[in-house]
C-alpha cells in the first residue's frame, strides 16, 4: 500500500463545472496536508495547505481534510481550461519532516 | 510565497560528464532543502534531504557517492551529477522548506532538465 493515494485518472470535466480530487494516506499521524499544481514539463506549485479537519477555502479552490477517514480532498469550482494540469496530494508527519507525494491525478478541464 | 532559483534550467552533457546543479532561496534562509527527481510522466521521486551545515541525508537506493550534495549555506544548495549516464537523464527539483505565515510550507524551484547523450 502506497503511503499517499491518488487516482490517478485521468479526470475530465467540461468547463464551469466543479472538479473534485481525492488523496488517501496511510499515516494516521499525518499532521500537514497540501495539494500542488503542476503543468507539462513545469515544477509543481502550491495550490493550498490545510492542517486540521474541516474545509479551507482560497478563491475557487476548496481543500477538505478529515483524520478520522485520513482523506484530503481538494474541489475546483468554476473549473477553466487552464486548470487541466495535474495535481498532486503531500502529506507530512511533522510540520518540519519531508513531504510523501501521491502520484498525482490528470485533470482536463474542456473548453 | 518563497522564491527558489534553480541553475541552469536546462542542461545537455555527454556521457560520463559531471553536472552541477544550484538550488537558490532567494528569500528567506533555509536550513532545509530537498531533491526531487521525475522521469517523464511518472511521480516524484524525494533523492534527499539537505541539511546546512552537514551531510545530506540520501534516501534509500540512490547512491550518495553518485548524487553529491553540498549545502555550503542557509541560501544554496547543489546537486552534482558525477559520470553521468544516459538513465540519469531526468528533471530535478529542489525545494525549499520554510515558515509562511506561521506554517511549515515546501516551495519548489523551476527545475532543471538535465539530458546525457
Amino acid at each position: 500500500q502506497k503511503e499517499v493515494e491518488q487516482n490517478s485518472g485521468p479526470l475530465s470535466v467540461p468547463e464551469g463545472a466543479i472538479a473534485s480530487l481525492n488523496c488517501t494516506y496511510s499515516d494516521r499521524g499525518s499532521q500537514s496536508f497540501f495539494w500542488y499544481r503542476q503543468y507539462s514539463g513545469k515544477s509543481p506549485e502550491l495550490i493550498m495547505s490545510i492542517y486540521s479537519n474541516g474545509d479551507k477555502e482560497d478563491g475557487r479552490f476548496t481543500a477538505q481534510l478529515n483524520k478520522a477517514s485520513q482523506y484530503v480532498s481538494l474541489l475546483i469550482r468554476d473549473s477553466q481550461p487552464s486548470d487541466s494540469a495535474t495535481y498532486l496530494c503531500a502529506v507530512k508527519f511533522t510540520n518540519a519532516g519531508k513531504s510523501t507525494f501521491g502520484d498525482g491525478t490528470t485533470l482536463t478541464v474542456k473548453p | 510565497g518563497a522564491v527558489v532559483s534553480q541553475h541552469p534550467s536546462r542542461v545537455i552533457c555527454k556521457s560520463g560528464t559531471s553536472v552541477k546543479i544550484e538550488c537558490r532561496s532567494l528569500d528567506f534562509q533555509a536550513t532545509t532543502m530537498f531533491w526531487y527527481r521525475q522521469f517523464p510522466k511518472q511521480s516524484l521521486m524525494l533523492m534527499a534531504t539537505s541539511n546546512e551545515g552537514s551531510k545530506a541525508t540520501y534516501e534509500q537506493g540512490v547512491e550518495k557517492d553518485k548524487f553529491l550534495i553540498n549545502h555550503a549555506s542557509l541560501t544554496l544548495s547543489t546537486l552534482t551529477v558525477t559520470s553521468a549516464h544516459p538513465e540519469d537523464s531526468s528533471f530535478y527539483i529542489c525545494t525549499v522548506q520554510g515558515l509562511f505565515r506561521g506554517t511549515d510550507t515546501q516551495y519548489f524551484g523551476p527545475g532543471t532538465r538535465l539530458t546525457v547523450l
